[in-house]
């Protein structure tokens, strides 16, 4: 089982601030995904196969890696970012999530 | 508009079972697979397994094969999971998402193992 490590656990932006989540996984894979969960609220995708940002995800997100290496980036954070973040990767039949990013804003 | 409606919250002693639903609408319940996600008191997303509702096949993640049993009614658009032998550890919500690309999620039922 590829075992996904997210840092940082937990992180307070400023308002316009870029924050950086990173995602590793314990092998190389094809692809990452990344979904958002508010507390109380189901998650919701939020940027699929890498790069691709979901129906009605703002444009200051974006999505990068490659290989055992990832990224979820927004450009100028907004409070209404304030959520956790999990990336979640499949392979070999099975599906993966990290442990999750806390973002607060400042 | 595509919605999954699940069941409502559920109480198990130790030991016994429980089975949740997960009432899909708004699309052709056959052409998607269906997932199911735990999510234990604040903590992170756990793949439980997937079924698909056309054939009835199954898989589960390696952790949950004992646990947990995915099946689906056709006729009612309907997909459950029963989780045996419950311990504490299975205090958790439990939530449907549709397809591999988990593009649609149900609103969770909390169940909660209690003596």
């Amino acid at each position: 089982e590829i075992v996904l490590t997210q840092s940082p656990t937990t992180m307070a932006a400023s308002p316009g601030e870029k924050v950086t989540i990173t995602c590793r996984a314990s092998s190389s894979v094809s692809y990452m995904h990344w979904y958002q969960q508010k507390p109380g609220a189901s998650p919701k995708p939020w940027i699929y196969d890498t790069s691709k940002l979901a129906s009605g995800v703002p444009n200051r997100f974006s999505g990068s890696g490659s290989g055992t290496s990832y990224s979820l980036t927004i450009s100028s954070m907004e409070t209404e970012d304030t959520a956790t973040y999990y990336c979640q990767q499949w392979s070999s039949n099975s599906f993966t999530f990290g442990s999750g990013t806390k973002l607060e804003i400042k | 508009e595509v919605q999954l409606q699940q069941s409502g919250p559920e109480v198990g002693r130790p030991g016994s079972s429980v089975k949740i639903s997960c009432k899909a609408s708004g699309y052709t319940f056959t052409d998607y697979v269906m997932n199911w996600v735990k999510q234990s008191p604040g903590q992170g997303l756990e793949w439980i397994g997937w079924i698909d509702p056309e054939y009835g096949s199954t898989d589960y993640a390696e952790k949950f094969k004992k646990k947990a049993t995915l099946t689906a009614d056709t006729s009612s658009s309907t997909a459950y999971i029963q989780l045996s032998s419950l311990t504490s550890e299975d205090t958790a919500t439990y939530f449907c998402a549709r397809d591999a690309g988990f593009d649609y999620w149900g609103q969770g039922v909390m169940v909660t193992v209690s003596s």
